[in-house]
């Protein structure tokens, strides 16, 4: 079945570091991948999307470029902030057959220092 | 506009005992799935409903049920409660099933002792 495997954490940086995130995923056809965050004590919060190959997701600085050939969808982020600590999912969806849910990675935990 | 919401947000149960957790979509949403997350893990699929119809199943005993209502809120049920179903139970909203994006409430935190 489908499958995210995630980098495992924790990840601790000092602030304005370079963040990467590695993901890598397992999937039938063309899925879309997605990365979420959750912060202390909240659910889910979509980061960035993509839903095709070389498409590259992007939002708060964060950035993710769907690679097809190697599988990937690494997390990165030029400069982080202390703001920034919170766990990231790693996550795909199949393709659209009616009934597909999101499968999600174990999650890694960033935190950032001041 | 209101997000997705769930109810309680915490809640301590006993072995064995029953519990039921709620959640409203964001309006116009027709899509509820649940998810449960284990601490220290990522989310798993447990059902997916669309107008009122069960869409998937994830790989969960037969003591997990849900259900959705013509307003499209739904709930929740686990019978016969065990210590490994303390988990943060969260509900995701979709305007579609399929490749739509999915709005997450803050969850149910539920400990079970």
């Amino acid at each position: 079945g489908d499958s995210v495997t995630q980098m495992e954490g924790p990840v601790t940086l000092s602030e304005e570091a370079f963040l990467t995130i590695n993901c890598t995923y397992t999937a039938t056809g063309y899925p879309s991948l997605f990365w979420y965050v959750q912060y202390p004590g909240e659910g889910l919060q979509l980061l960035l999307k993509a839903t095709k190959a070389d498409d590259k997701g992007s939002n708060k600085g964060f950035e993710a470029t769907y690679r097809k050939e190697t599988t990937s969808f690494h997390l990165e982020k030029g400069s982080v902030q202390v703001s920034d600590s919170a766990v990231y999912f790693c996550a795909l969806r199949g393709p659209n057959s009616g009934n597909t849910p999101l499968v999600f990675g174990k999650g890694t935990r960033l935190s950032v220092i001041a | 506009d209101a997000g997705v919401t769930q109810s309680p947000t915490h809640l301590i149960k006993t072995r064995g005992q029953h519990v039921t957790l709620r959640c409203s979509p964001i309006s116009g949403h027709k899509s509820v799935s649940w998810y449960q997350q284990v601490l220290g893990q990522g989310p798993q699929f447990i059902f997916q409903y669309y107008e009122k119809e069960e869409r998937g199943r994830g790989n969960f005993p037969d003591r997990f049920s849900a259900r959705q209502f013509p307003n499209y809120s739904s709930e929740l049920n686990v019978n016969a409660l065990l210590l490994g179903d303390s988990a943060l139970y969260l509900c995701a909203s979709s305007l579609l099933t399929g490749n739509t994006e999915a709005f997450f409430g803050q969850g149910t935190r539920l400990t079970v002792v």
